[in-house]
C-alpha cells in the first residue's frame, strides 16, 4: 500500500515556465521532507515542514504542508534546466521504536532550454 | 564534514549467492536507516538501526538483513539472492532515532544475474 501519491508523475516543461508538484496521503505525518535526486546518487534533503499550514522558501522553490499534516506541494518559479531531476516526498511517522521515513512515488521533472 | 559513504557503488552478483553492503554514517549520527530503490517500488523502507538495534523494521523477507556496529557503521546482507533484489541500495543517517531529517548516501547498485 502507498501511503503517499505524487503528482504528476512525470512533467517537461519550458525553461521560465512555473510548475508545482503535489503530494498526498490519508494518514497525518509528524513532519514532512522534500528531497531531490539525480540519476546514479541518493536523494538529497531540500526542505523539512513540521506545523500544519507551514510554508518554507528555498529560493525558487516554495514548499506548504497542508494543515491537516496530510498533503504538501511544491511550487518552483521560473525553472531552470538545473532543477531536473526526481523530486521524492517523504513523510515521517515517529513510532515507539523511532523515525520511519514513507516516501512518495515521486515526480520526475524535466526543464529544457 | 563527510557524508553518508555507501561501498561498494556498484556489484555484480549471481542469482542464489549473497551479498554484503556497507555504510558509514556522518560522523556524530547514530541512526542508519536502509532503503530499496526500484523503477517500479519507488523507495522502499528496510530497516533502521539506532545505538546496534533494530528500531524498524520494513515489509521485506528474512532474506534482507543487517547490523550496525558500535562506531554506528552499519551492513546489510542479502542471502540466496534473486532477479527480483536488482535494485539501488540506499542508505540514509541521521543525528538519532527519532531525527526525522536523513542523509543519503550514493547508493549501491546491485544487479542479479
Amino acid at each position: 500500500t502507498q501511503l503517499l501519491e505524487q503528482s504528476p508523475q512525470f512533467l517537461s516543461i519550458q525553461e521560465g515556465e512555473n510548475l508545482t508538484v503535489y503530494c498526498n496521503s490519508s494518514s497525518v505525518f509528524s513532519s514532512l521532507q522534500w528531497y531531490r535526486q539525480e540519476p546514479g546518487e541518493g536523494p538529497v534533503l531540500l526542505v523539512t515542514v513540521v506545523t500544519g499550514g507551514e510554508v518554507k522558501k528555498l529560493k525558487r522553490l516554495t514548499f506548504q504542508f497542508g494543515d491537516a499534516r496530510k498533503d504538501s506541494s511544491l511550487h518552483i518559479t521560473a525553472a531552470q534546466p538545473g532543477d531536473t531531476g526526481l523530486y521524492l516526498c517523504a513523510g515521517s511517522i515517529l513510532t515507539g521504536g523511532g523515525n520511519k521515513l514513507t516516501f512518495g512515488t515521486g515526480t520526475q521533472l524535466k526543464v529544457e532550454l | 564534514k563527510a557524508g553518508v559513504t555507501q561501498t561498494p557503488r556498484y556489484l555484480i552478483k549471481t542469482r542464489g549467492q549473497q551479498v554484503t553492503l556497507s555504510c558509514s554514517p556522518i560522523s556524530g549520527h547514530r541512526s542508519v536507516s536502509w532503503y530499496q530503490q526500484t523503477p517500479g517500488q519507488g523507495l522502499q523502507f528496510l530497516f533502521e538501526y539506532f545505538s546496534e538495534t533494530q528500531r524498524n523494521k520494513g515489509n521485506f523477507p528474512g532474506r534482507f538483513s543487517g547490523r550496525q556496529f558500535s562506531n554506528s557503521r552499519s551492513e546489510m546482507n542479502v542471502s540466496t539472492l534473486e532477479l527480483g533484489d536488482s535494485a539501488l541500495y540506499l542508505c540514509a543517517s541521521s543525528l538519532w532515532d527519532r531525527d526525522t531529517e536523513a542523509f543519503f548516501g550514493q547508493g549501491t547498485r546491485l544487479t542479479v544475474v
